[in-house]
């Protein structure tokens, strides 16, 4: 597609619950990216995979969070047994390649816990 | 890792007026992006400038790598201009990630 492109674009979930966020990034983009966006803690960010592998899973918050990335392009963060402190949105961004491209972001997923 | 900090944090205009938004940041960069997020939330890239200058219509920005700070101009401002800047700055490291700066908010008034 033209831009990088996430759903749901909303989530609503009951406390305790999994979810699951994918990213589709820009056709050709090798790297891709994840941030959360809250209201006390700004811009953030996640992980970083450069085709399918994350070679730094330093940035996400607890153990309960994972992402994945397969075939070098659609990738899926779930978060397991959802907590109120996840309510956030969630951006994706790729890039054509690492080390300093221009990063394109995705509209977001907002997700609320219940 | 590296520090950005964005000012003002609050900024209110009058549509047509001129205004200057600027980004410190406390390493060499890579890359230094500037966004708007408008009131919908949708990040909208601006600029890609870790040095230089750039105009797009009534924007500009200069990032001057030297003295480690960049300045995004916006001139005869408009109400759609509303919304958050962002600046981010990415100085090296495995992860490639972009550090954000908390943001400014601008407000223009008809």
């Amino acid at each position: 597609g033209a831009g990088v492109s996430q759903s749901p674009s909303n989530k609503v979930t009951e406390k305790g619950k999994d979810v699951e966020l994918r990213c589709d990034p820009i056709s050709g983009h090798t790297a891709l990216y994840w941030y959360r966006q809250s209201l006390g803690q700004g811009l953030e960010f996640l992980i970083y995979f450069q085709g399918n592998s994350a070679p730094d899973k330093s940035g996400l918050p607890s153990d309960r969070f994972s992402a994945e990335r397969t075939g070098g392009s659609v990738s899926t963060l779930t978060i397991q047994r959802t907590q109120q402190e996840d309510s956030a949105v969630y951006l994706c961004a790729s890039s054509k390649g690492g080390g300093g491209q221009p990063q394109h972001f995705g509209d977001g997923t907002r997700l609320s816990i219940l | 890792g590296i520090q950005v900090e964005q000012s003002p944090p609050d900024l209110i205009l009058q549509e047509g007026a001129n205004s200057t938004l600027r980004c410190n940041f406390s390493d060499s960069v890579n890359n230094l992006q500037w966004f708007h997020q408008n009131p919908w939330g949708q990040l909208i890239n601006l600029f890609y400038i870790p040095s230089g200058t750039k105009q797009n219509g009534r924007l500009s920005a200069t990032t001057v790598a030297t003295e480690r700070y960049s300045l995004l101009y916006i001139s005869s401002s408009q109400t759609t201009d509303s919304g958050v800047y962002f600046c981010a700055a990415y100085s090296g490291g495995s992860n490639y990630k972009l550090t954000f700066g908390k943001g400014t908010l601008l407000t223009v008034n008809p």
